[in-house]
């Protein structure tokens, strides 16, 4: 068990540029969580996966975010068209519970801070 | 829709000192509640959880925290604060019925020698 891992750490961009953000959750966890964190704020939830299929977006994923995980292993996060506002940190975390149950510990990840100029 | 609340943006006590921190929450539907703990250029790690079994919860490092339906709250206290738990500390409430866990904005802990 090497716990989550996130690349890049850090990220800096230009506005208008594309970013992709990778998570390699737990071995074997199940489910799989994306996070924003600002400055002064908690992490805000954006996405959820159980194994591959992507169960639940917040309306702060906009229509420039996509996340996918192909074969339920590890997680991508894409952000079209960056803007000014994305500026923040990514956070992962991951899961393995049964299925329905609800409440797990979820393991974080170290984060991907992005700073889009 | 559920929230959580965290008194005090930051909070500083003296080292071996008494740590209070304070977590109110809102939720239609019976809570599960935690505390996480966040290091400088770290992810987030569990302190601990309640999760409909015992309302006084113990987590790591000394930590523990006290379901309080009737005043919806979750505090954390910790008996004798060491230097080591300077941290942001993050208050979450999910429920059986969503995937998302909800976080409060923090509480910034500062321990003074």
């Amino acid at each position: 068990d090497t716990g989550v891992s996130q690349n890049p750490r850090h990220k800096i961009t230009k506005r208008g540029q594309n970013v992709t953000f990778r998570c390699d959750p737990i071995s074997e966890h199940n489910r799989l969580y994306w996070y924003r964190q600002t400055l002064g704020q908690g992490p805000e939830f954006l996405t959820y996966f159980q194994n591959e299929a992507q169960l639940e977006k917040s309306r702060l994923l906009s229509d420039r975010f996509s996340a996918e995980r192909p074969k339920g292993s590890f997680s991508t996060l894409e952000i079209q068209r960056t803007e000014q506002g994305d500026s923040a940190m990514y956070l992962c975390a991951s899961s393995l519970v049964a299925s329905g149950l609800r409440g797990e510990t979820q393991y974080f990840g170290p984060g991907t801070r992005l700073l889009v100029l | 829709a559920q929230s959580v609340t965290q008194l005090g943006s930051h909070v500083s006590v003296s080292e071996g000192a008494l740590v209070l921190l304070r977590c109110n929450y809102s939720s239609s539907v019976p809570p599960y509640l935690f505390w996480y703990v966040q290091y400088p250029n770290q992810g987030l790690q569990l302190l601990l959880k309640y999760t409909s079994a015992a309302t006084l919860v113990k987590g790591i490092n000394g930590f523990e925290a006290e379901f309080k339906k009737s005043e919806t709250s979750f505090h954390l206290t910790k008996p004798s604060a060491h230097m080591s738990d300077a941290a942001e500390y993050f208050c979450a409430v999910t429920s059986s019925g969503t995937y998302k866990y909800i976080f409060g904005t923090g509480t910034r802990l500062k321990v003074l020698a």
